[in-house]
């Protein structure tokens, strides 16, 4: 599985918007990016997904680079309740029934 | 539409105990995977269960083995507790033929080893 690079940590201001990236310079053609969140004493949550075309849904956008080695998690207007750490994993369709988990970035919403 | 529920939530064992989790998928989903995480880092892949077999696992020891029974509910089994073995577990369900990624967690258990 391609490895990804996230920054261990980020601080946004309430109602801006988060910009969260993550690195996947050697990711494969066949292999999504997929993103997670946990929130404190939680179990994590799916986001989004997406293999080449950007993706929007209810919680968030997912930008990927035309060259497909970077993308970028997009929460357009944070609440604290955003307060969490964010994870970005690379998979192809026949694994991702099990997620390889890094450390993530700890996203900080501040009032 | 009861969501993927763990038991106990909390737990203390001595070293050299052993110690059974449990965990009930989300309705509907056929796969279970096991997650091990300590303090401060992400959860690590243990072992996934399908069709009542494990499928895949992570670089953990034998001291850690599994069941999935027909009714899809899962149990993670640890033995030989070591101190490290502290940490929260987590359960993941999903339904493999989907193949969204999308994958359902639990609470977690979480394990105090001392």
């Amino acid at each position: 599985d391609a490895k990804t690079t996230q920054p261990p940590s980020m601080d946004c201001a309430e109602g801006r918007a988060a910009n969260l990236p993550c690195n996947h310079s050697t990711i494969s053609g066949n292999e999504y990016v997929y993103w997670y969140r946990q929130i404190h004493s939680q179990g994590p949550q799916y986001i989004i997904h997406g293999l080449k075309n950007n993706e929007t849904n209810e919680m968030a956008s997912l930008i990927i680079t035309e060259d497909r080695k970077s993308s970028t998690l997009i929460l357009p207007h944070a609440t604290l309740r955003d307060t969490a750490v964010y994870y970005c994993i690379v998979r192809t369709m026949y694994n991702n029934n099990d997620m390889r988990f890094g450390a993530g970035t700890r996203l900080t919403v501040k009032p | 539409d009861a969501g993927v529920t763990q038991s106990p939530t909390h737990l203390i064992k001595t070293r050299g105990q052993q110690v059974t989790l449990r965990c009930s998928p989300k309705s509907g989903h056929d796969t279970v995977s096991w997650y091990q995480q300590a303090l401060g880092q992400g959860p690590q892949f243990i072992f996934q269960y399908y069709e009542e077999e494990e499928r895949q696992r992570g670089n953990f020891p034998d001291r850690f083995s599994g069941h999935q029974f027909p009714n899809y509910s899962s149990e993670l089994n640890v033995n030989a507790l070591l101190l490290g073995d502290s940490a929260l577990y987590l359960c993941a369900s999903s339904l493999k033929a989907e193949r969204t990624g999308e994958l359902f967690f639990g609470e977690g258990s979480r394990l105090t080893v001392l």
